[in-house]
């Protein structure tokens, strides 16, 4: 019963280089997202997935690409790591993007620090 | 744009005391409201979730209202304990969105 599975769970990249972060979810959920934590400024939206095949830019997406490889899978790339990108990235999951009986979950979050 | 505010900041309550923490949220057309639970350096954890056609609804310990009409939200936690500390955070849709917008939370520290 894992829910939603972030990889890796830290990461030290350097201004440049590129890296991928994981999502996983087993919950049969259509709709996925990727949110950005930073202290003070709340969980912003990077991009997100409403259904398998599609993907939408939400509040913050400049410097990321999104992968919506199958219906567990979302995956977020940054290309060119900047030192504005450290962070603590979310993936979530909904059953539906619009709906209002069901809410979000979160995985665990990947710690991500580029130097 | 959907604007989440949440009040005080930051809380620090003696064991055993009753607390309030608030939310407002600035479009009243939602679909829902989630209040989160998010431990130092940890993920987070949904509590409770609201629908907009709902008041309240509790869970244990909390329960949470939903004033959709003013934009505004509380938690209520009873007889608090030092377990509570941690930040917790309100969430809201948004009619026609397709995501959720966070308040930036409140740090809340339950002395033993």
């Amino acid at each position: 019963n894992a829910g939603v599975t972030q990889t890796p769970k830290f990461q030290v990249l350097k201004t440049g280089q590129s890296m991928t972060l994981q999502c996983a979810q087993d919950m049969n959920h259509n709709s996925m997202y990727w949110y950005r934590q930073d202290p003070g400024m709340g969980l912003r939206l990077i991009y997100y997935s409403a259904s398998e095949g599609t993907t939408d830019k939400g509040e913050v997406p400049n410097g990321y690409n999104v992968s919506r490889l199958n219906k567990r899978e979302f995956s977020l790339r940054l290309e060119s790591a900047a030192p504005s990108q450290t962070s603590v990235y979310f993936c979530a999951t909904s059953l539906h993007a619009r709906s209002y009986n069901y809410g979000y979950t979160f995985g665990s979050g990947t710690r991500l620090t580029v130097v | 744009k959907q604007e989440v505010t949440q009040i005080p900041a930051a809380l620090s309550v003696p064991e055993g005391e009753n607390l309030v923490l608030n939310c407002s949220f600035t479009d009243s057309a939602i679909y829902n409201l989630q209040w989160f639970r998010q431990d130092p350096g940890k993920g987070l954890t949904s509590l409770l979730l609201i629908q907009s056609s709902q008041r309240e609804q509790t869970s244990g310990r909390l329960n949470a209202s939903l004033d959709k009409s003013s934009g505004r939200s509380t938690l209520y936690i009873a007889a608090s304990q030092p377990g509570d500390s941690a930040t917790y955070l309100c969430a809201v849709t948004k009619t026609g969105a397709n995501n959720l917008f966070f308040g930036t939370g409140t740090r809340l520290t339950v002395i033993p």
